[in-house]
């Protein structure tokens, strides 16, 4: 089974207004760590949004916020007031485990976004 | 913060010969590296977990003798594509966790984009 779902091939937002670009995730195990990432098309991975499995509330990155929703195992990023360098691909990680620097990252199927003026 | 040097960024090598792509931790000690690869329009597959002075795991259906994973010092991993063909081109990208990178501790290199003619 996948662990990470991102169920948006492509996604289209008009500039200036807000988008939602869904993640879940299955794990069973109780610490996990969920993250963001962009990536541009010079292929760096820029981190956007961290959220913790014990972590009370959403995590809030200036425009970007991380809708959790732990019960339904969702991580759906939001992204405010979208801007036309924001069209990028975007992927949903999860880190199984403590914060041990041996557990590694899996990603989703990412998510393109594309931007329009 | 935690920075991640990857060099080279491109490189284009015949088929039958052997390229090696360094990822060098700068301001941190990295006992783990993670490699991925990244085919055109996919996410970022794991290849294998990077351990100073041990050997690498490598995930199911990696060819360890074919990407050979050096780690001989804490800030230095090294992939080494043997005798590369066309169907080994690809975008590999290293990762290291360190307290001093960003929430959750992730830190990416740059990318190399590997193109076998």
């Amino acid at each position: 089974a996948q662990k990470i779902t991102q169920t948006q091939p492509g996604m289209f937002v008009q500039e200036k207004e807000a988008v939602t670009l869904d993640c879940t995730y299955d794990t069973s195990d109780p610490s996990y760590g969920l993250f963001w990432y962009k990536q541009p098309s010079s292929g760096e991975m820029i981190f956007l949004i961290y959220q913790g499995s014990y972590d009370q509330q959403n995590a809030t990155e200036g425009r970007y916020s991380l809708n959790f929703q732990k019960a339904r195992k969702s991580a759906n990023l939001v992204i405010s007031a979208s801007q036309l360098g924001d069209s990028a691909m975007y992927f949903c990680a999860m880190r199984e485990g403590g914060n041990n620097a041996g557990n590694m990252l899996t990603f989703g199927g990412g998510t393109r976004l594309m931007v329009k003026p | 913060g935690a920075v991640v040097s990857q060099h080279p960024s491109r490189v284009i090598c015949k088929s039958g010969t052997s390229v090696k792509i360094e990822c060098r931790s700068l301001d941190f000690q990295a006992t783990t590296m993670f490699w991925y690869r990244q085919f055109p329009k996919k996410s970022l597959m794991l290849m294998a977990t990077s351990n100073e002075g041990s050997k690498a795991t490598y995930e199911q259906g990696v060819e360890k003798d074919k990407f050979l994973i050096n780690h001989a010092s804490l800030t230095l991993s090294t992939l080494t594509v043997t005798s590369a063909h066309p169907e080994d081109s690809s975008f590999y990208i290293c990762s290291a966790r360190s307290e001093r990178g960003p929430k959750g501790g992730y830190t990416f290199g740059s990318g190399t984009r590997l193109t076998v003619v």
